[in-house]
């Protein structure tokens, strides 16, 4: 199974200020038919996981554009331009291109 | 709107059954495959099962094959995984989640439901 590492166990973040997240896959992520289906998921406590973004970089629907996604192969990063009070809660990257999908180990945002 | 209600959560000894419902809304349910994937308490996320939009294919992690069973009533709107053989390790909260059209990817999830395995 690809192995999905997301380095950081916990972000503490300043209020308006960015954060960064990082993931790293065990081998690429890239499908035969192109894409790369890498995700990025939000998940506050005691809720289930919202998608934030899916095949690295696209917003779902009602994400702040304060989200972004990037990156490529293996290295993906999910980044906030000015962290908000709600976006607390912990983040995990998955994928989706290499059967069975697997997720990262999640990575805590909290306010500093 | 696309819901997601798991039902059927609770506390089994090990060894013992139980059997998972979620009830699908707000979309065309046969048009989609879907999946389980559940949540131990405090960990991170595993996936667990999925089942294609018309039940030809299916799948099953490793953890939990031969023991669980994933079905779908397409006609009720409707997803379930029967537990068997249950273990201390099962205990979760087991989601369930759409597939997105694209594949690949799951882009609704439900709430959630506690399956606890406890003597």
């Amino acid at each position: 199974d690809v192995v999905m590492t997301q380095s950081a166990l916990s972000l503490p973040v300043i209020l308006g200020q960015p954060a960064s997240i990082s993931c790293r896959s065990s081998q690429s992520l890239v499908h035969s038919d192109g894409n790369t289906y890498l995700d990025w998921f939000h998940q506050r406590p005691g809720q289930s996981p919202r998608r934030l973004i899916y095949k690295i970089s696209n917003r779902d629907s009602g994400v702040p554009d304060r989200f972004s996604g990037s990156g490529s192969g293996t290295d993906f990063t999910l980044k906030i331009s000015r962290v908000e009070a709600e976006d607390v809660g912990v983040y995990y990257c998955m994928q989706g291109t290499h059967w069975p999908p697997t997720f990262g180990g999640g990575t805590k945002v909290e306010i500093k | 709107e696309v819901q997601l209600v798991e039902s059927g959560g609770d506390t089994v000894k090990p060894g013992g059954s139980l059997r998972l419902s979620c009830a699908a809304s707000g979309f065309t349910f046969s048009s989609y495959a879907m999946h389980w994937v559940r949540q131990a308490p405090g960990k991170g996320l595993e996936w667990v099962s999925s089942i294609s939009r018309t039940s030809d294919y299916i799948y099953y992690a490793d953890s939990v094959k031969g023991r669980f069973t994933i079905s779908r009533d397409n006609a009720k709107n409707s997803l379930s995984l029967q537990m068997n053989s249950l273990r201390a390790e099962d205990t979760a909260v087991y989601f369930c989640a759409r597939e997105a059209l694209s594949g690949y990817t799951n882009d609704y999830w439900g709430q959630g439901t506690l399956v606890t395995i406890s003597s």
